[in-house]
């Protein structure tokens, strides 16, 4: 059964802080593996990753993926409180017209 | 373009009754998906559809849970009868194509059956 495993589930730092959130997977055909940011409501898309050891980057927020480890890392640097939300991965599998999300990681960032 | 829209924001019903709820993808995506989240069991996949016509309802949990795509531009979900363990935040999401990764989301129904 494809799955997808986060950690950890919840976060606490202090603003400034940088944080690693990771997720690791078991999948039988791998297409691709995204992050996205819940805020409020609804998610919203960060990065698609499909390649072993490209970075994604985007401002403060960057991931990479290790297609041999099953895993990957979002990395958040000099945290703000905006960044509060909760972190969702999710795989793409091929033949499947689905995502499989994971857990989430709650991140909170104090002032 | 005002995105996915789902209808109503809160639903606070009691347990047997009848829950509709409602989904606009955004205008020329042609699948579109059911997802509920809960503290428990996070985001799951309940039915996504192509083209209108559904493809996979693997992930709806019992014959209480049924939903409709009757044109490209209207979905419905509906819970006959209600249970309080259906309580959740229940999204609707569609993307253009057959391409799933970038899945746009709507605000979500907030349903709470007591």
């Amino acid at each position: 059964e494809d799955k997808v495993v986060q950690s950890p589930l919840s976060l606490v730092v202090h603003e400034g802080d940088t944080v690693t959130l990771n997720c690791s997977y078991e999948v039988t055909n791998f297409r691709s593996l995204l992050w996205y940011k819940q805020e409020k409501k609804a998610p919203t898309f960060l990065f698609m990753l499909t390649s072993s050891g490209i970075e994604k980057k985007s401002g403060r927020l960057s991931s990479i993926l290790d297609k041999k480890e099953l895993f990957s890392i979002l990395n958040i640097t000099a945290t703000q409180t905006g960044d509060s939300a909760i972190y969702l991965c999710a795989l793409s599998i091929q033949g499947a017209q689905k995502l499989v999300f994971g857990q989430g990681t709650r991140l909170t960032i104090n002032p | 373009d005002a995105g996915v829209i789902q209808s109503p924001r809160h639903e606070v019903t009691e347990m047997g009754q009848e829950v509709t709820l409602r989904c606009k993808p955004i205008s020329g995506h042609n699948s579109l998906f059911w997802y509920r989240q809960t503290m428990m069991r996070g985001l799951e996949l309940l039915i996504y559809f192509n083209n209108n016509v559904p493809i996979d309802d693997s992930g709806m949990p019992e014959d209480r849970f049924s939903a409709k795509m009757p044109n490209a531009s209207f979905s419905t979900l509906k819970i006959q009868p209600s249970e309080p363990r259906d309580s959740a935040v229940y999204f609707c999401a569609s993307t253009p194509g057959t391409a799933n990764e970038k899945l746009f989301f709507g605000s979500g129904t907030q349903l709470s059956v007591l």
